[in-house]
């Protein structure tokens, strides 16, 4: 079974500039999460999706970031503009049903970026 | 709010067993879980505790007390490929994740 794909797998831009994010997660998972992990800490959810619908977002800074997930399969994560704290790895993970507690994830390697 | 505490490094020596802790405040507690991260790699599930008790899993155990609000990982017979970073989790309508231990494994 293949795992949870994301590209690129890292990426530098200077502040201002935009970049995007894509993410393919386990064939059949219904649920799809992105996370922001900064150096040394550990991961925060910034969006979650169940199928196509958003079921959380509450953390994700609306105001330069955006997600989907059409047809509820693959999905990308925009920042635009970018800024210097948001340097981090972005992880994707899927999960089978509906992200409850006992759902367990399954990550993708992540997409390390660097804002200059 | 939701916050999580654990040590931020650990070293222990091939063979031995070590012990890493959490505390956790949250509101609408469902469970803990426990995820472990090479460096450069993704994070990897290793277990969940729903109720009170000890889950094993082959050389790791995992360990949860609601009303203490707190639990641990151990790991048995430690190997070289331990060394990461292993991260306790609490599940409240979404997860939250501690900052990590990182584990250093000694030949």
């Amino acid at each position: 079974e293949a795992g949870v794909a994301q590209s690129p797998r890292y990426k530098i831009i200077e502040k201002r500039q935009s970049v995007a994010f894509w993410c393919n997660p386990i064939s059949g998972h219904a649920t799809l999460y992105w996370y922001q992990q900064i150096l040394g800490q550990g991961p925060k959810l910034l969006i979650q999706f169940q199928n196509n619908g958003v079921v959380d977002d509450s953390q994700l800074p609306k105001d330069r970031f955006s997600a989907e997930r059409l047809k509820g399969v693959d999905s990308t994560l925009k920042i635009q503009p970018a800024k210097l704290e948001d340097s981090a790895v972005y992880l994707c993970a899927s999960s089978l049903r509906g992200g409850g507690d006992t759902d367990t994830q399954y990550f993708g390697p992540g997409t390390r970026l660097t804002v200059l | 709010g939701q916050s999580l505490e654990q040590p931020s490094e650990v070293t222990a020596v091939e063979g031995a067993i070590v012990q890493i802790n959490c505390t956790y405040q949250t509101s609408g507690f469902y469970g803990l879980s426990w995820y472990q991260q090479h460096d450069g790699g993704a994070p990897t599930f290793l277990s969940y505790n729903a109720l009170d008790g000890l889950e094993e899993t082959g050389r790791f155990s995992s360990f949860l007390s609601r009303s203490d609000s707190y639990g641990y990982l151990l790991l048995q017979e430690l190997q070289m490929k331990d060394s990461a970073s292993y991260f306790c989790a609490v599940y409240s309508n979404k997860f939250y994740f501690g900052s990590g231990t990182k584990l250093n494994v000694k030949p």
